[in-house]
């Protein structure tokens, strides 16, 4: 089975703090994604990254940054956090790279965050 | 461009009936469709999808929809509901040809009464 993990199911953290939410995907796959969800708006793509170093917006990146190293992670990283950064954090991968569009996402269980 | 609207936020059944739920689409290209499903507290998990195969699609848990290119509709359905299904449920469109990312519809509650 894909398994997709994130670092923190729960975080608190404080306005102006820097925060990483790490993801892990164990199924070599190329994509991987970072959504928030919000309740009433559904999932909105933050970035999302094709292969090693590659990412591209979304379409609500202000205030997000990304990286990816290795092939297996993917990183969210909020600069200076703010309040209305509030929300569910989920990401996925799938497993080919750029182009492929009926391909399944996997997605890991989220993390909460709550900045104060 | 592509986008998809969930026409309901909400639907509430009783134990036993069937469920429907309903999603619109838009598209330049052909699409890709799929359902996800997210109990609370999880991630989601697709629940079928439709790539330009077979229009009626068949799903996990005895879900099934059915892409009709005529009303650019892929309505989820199932006919019995349990309740465990009760969960959010979202409806998503990707397109060759087009930016190929997924884009997810607000999402649907199902709420099952006993």
């Amino acid at each position: 089975d894909v398994k997709v993990t994130q670092s923190s199911r729960y975080l608190v953290k404080r306005t102006g703090e820097k925060v990483f939410l790490e993801c892990v995907q164990d199924m070599d796959h190329e994509n991987m994604f970072w959504y928030r969800q919000d309740p009433g708006l559904g999932l909105r793509l933050i970035y999302f990254s094709y292969d090693v170093k590659m990412k591209e917006k979304g379409d609500i990146p202000e205030g997000y940054s990304v990286s990816r190293e290795k092939k297996e992670r993917f990183s969210l990283i909020l600069e200076s956090a703010s309040t209305n950064q509030t929300s569910m954090y989920l990401c996925a991968s799938s497993p080919t790279g750029r182009g492929v569009m009926e391909e399944t996402q996997y997605f890991g269980p989220g993390t909460r965050l709550l900045v104060l | 461009a592509q986008s998809v609207t969930q026409l309901d936020s909400h639907v509430s059944v009783s134990e036993g009936t069937p469920v429907l739920l309903r999603c619109n689409y838009s598209s330049s290209y052909s699409p890709s469709l799929f359902w996800y499903v997210q109990h609370p507290n999880k991630g989601l998990q697709l629940l079928l999808k439709y790539t330009s195969a077979a229009t009626l699609v068949k799903g996990i848990n005895g879900f099934e929809a059915e892409f009709k290119k005529s009303e650019t509709s892929f309505h989820l359905t199932k006919p019995s509901a349990h309740m465990s299904d009760a969960a959010e449920y979202f409806c998503v469109v990707s397109e060759s040809g087009g930016s190929y990312i997924p884009t997810f519809g607000r999402g649907t509650s199902l709420i099952v009464h006993p």
